[in-house]
């Protein structure tokens, strides 16, 4: 058990649907970071939450949004999902004087 | 864009061989980082390496970071099968958000 905990592990949704995948951190931690992994494409980032405020953006559609709540868990909101969208989803945490992130087990989504 | 670019792509040896994996870019990081993935987890933290010129070791890897701190390599000695899985090196350039390798897929044969 690393420490972050990412539900669910798997989901399995239709085409034009909403989902919202939820991360919990190590304990302590301020930062979470989603990242996205597909077969052909590695680990891509998406986004970044430090205590509750939007710290970076990276690759993320504007059909995906994400937040970060004051008891530092974090939600990432994926909507009007495409095939496309099916991957893993990874978030990991940081802490303050340690490199390196944590990461969770992630949620495998797939889009049919 | 900083990319860092791994070296090979795909791995496959037999028990016991040693292996080389790179891990190179045309940025300057002030720390990079190998982690390994298996299958359905998610990337475990292997090492740190800060300084450059630095090489780190654990049990049978071994982690350099080179002198101008814009790639590094892990090489592994006797292989076995627990090696298996993804290796991915991440950099850091300052702004708190890592910068992920392309990857490397080890299969260990025994």
């Amino acid at each position: 058990d690393s420490g972050v905990t990412q539900t669910p592990k798997h989901l399995i949704t239709a085409t034009g649907q909403r989902v919202t995948l939820r991360c919990s951190p190590r304990s302590g931690d301020l930062s979470v970071y989603w990242y996205q992994q597909s077969l052909d494409q590695g680990l891509q980032f998406l986004i970044q939450y430090y205590n509750g405020e939007e710290r970076a953006k990276g690759n993320i559609l504007e059909r995906f949004s994400a937040q970060q709540f004051p008891d530092l868990h974090s939600e990432l909101n994926l909507s009007s999902l495409e095939l496309g969208d099916s991957a893993l989803y990874f978030c990991a945490s940081s802490g303050r004087g340690r490199h390196g992130y944590t990461f969770g087990s992630g949620t495998r989504l797939t889009v049919v | 864009t900083q990319l860092l670019e791994q070296s090979p792509q795909f791995l496959s040896i037999q028990e016991g061989e040693n292996l080389t994996v790179y891990c190179n870019s045309s940025s300057v990081f002030s720390s990079l980082q190998w982690y390994r993935q298996e299958p359905g987890e998610g990337p475990v933290l292997l090492v740190t390496v800060v300084t450059g010129g630095e090489v780190k070791k654990l049990k049978r890897l071994t982690f350099q970071f080179g002198d101008a701190r814009k790639d590094s390599s892990l090489h592994i000695t006797a292989a076995q099968p627990g090696d298996t899985g993804l290796y991915l090196c991440a950099g850091d350039p300052g702004t708190d958000k890592l910068i992920f390798g392309t990857g490397t897929r080890l299969q260990v044969f025994p």
